[in-house]
């Protein structure tokens, strides 16, 4: 069954606490991306990797972090630098960078008190 | 940078009423895509515009692309209650995706 797993579905933090959220896809995909929406907004794009082991700053990049060391993994870092880290993310995957149709992970809800 | 509105950003419509949502830029695009969100989704995938005045259909629903491309529009014919959810448009811009607000369309039977 292919597709991208994000886990965990919830997540509590502490301020000042950096955490990590996990995107996995088993569908070839070239290219990677993580998006953050706030209630009632559209996407706003944090990072993206066209390729293992590089990855660009997107319009949103301050506070945050990512690898892409494996073609099928591009973890999310929240680290205590970003100032309102409480958001739903949404990570997804193309084809390649060339492809507008990215197919989208469940999401995680990540609420920092 | 490149941005679209959408309007409106709330419909509510009755079952069966059909339903329009408007994707406006101020630049001329080069494609652009629309997504649906299901309450508590995550965005997928419906269609991609790249030609002036290109129309589309998916079952009861209608994708054009303006002859200016400028514009772009999704008409929903005859509302069902699974239409519920937000539908974004995005236009593609240098590999990557710039997303509307959304246009939030809730149903009532």
């Amino acid at each position: 069954d292919g597709g991208i797993t994000q886990s965990p579905k919830y997540l509590f933090r502490k301020e000042g606490q950096n955490v990590t959220l996990s995107c996995e896809q088993n569908l070839n995909h070239d290219a990677m991306y993580w998006y953050r929406q706030d209630p009632g907004q559209g996407l706003r794009l944090i990072y993206y990797s066209q390729i293992v082991n590089d990855f660009q700053k997107g319009d949103i990049a301050e506070g945050y972090s990512v690898s892409r060391e494996k073609k099928e993994s591009f973890p999310l870092t929240v680290t205590s630098a970003q100032k309102n880290p409480t958001a739903f993310y949404l990570c997804a995957s193309s084809r390649d960078q060339s492809s507008y149709e990215q197919y989208f992970g469940p999401g995680t809800r990540l609420t920092v008190t | 940078g490149q941005q679209v509105m959408q309007i409106p950003q709330y419909q509510h419509v009755q079952e069966g009423e059909d339903f329009t949502t408007y994707c406006n830029s101020s630049t001329t695009l080069s494609n652009i895509q629309w997504y649906k969100q299901r309450p508590g989704g995550h965005p997928v995938f419906l269609i991609q515009l790249v030609k002036s005045g290109e129309v589309k259909k998916q079952k009861r629903l209608t994708f054009q692309f303006g002859e200016a491309k400028k514009n772009s529009s999704l008409h929903i014919t005859a509302t069902q209650t699974t239409d519920v959810g937000t539908y974004f448009c995005a236009p593609g811009s240098q590999g990557n995706l710039i997303f509307g607000k959304g246009t939030k369309l809730s149903v009532k039977p």
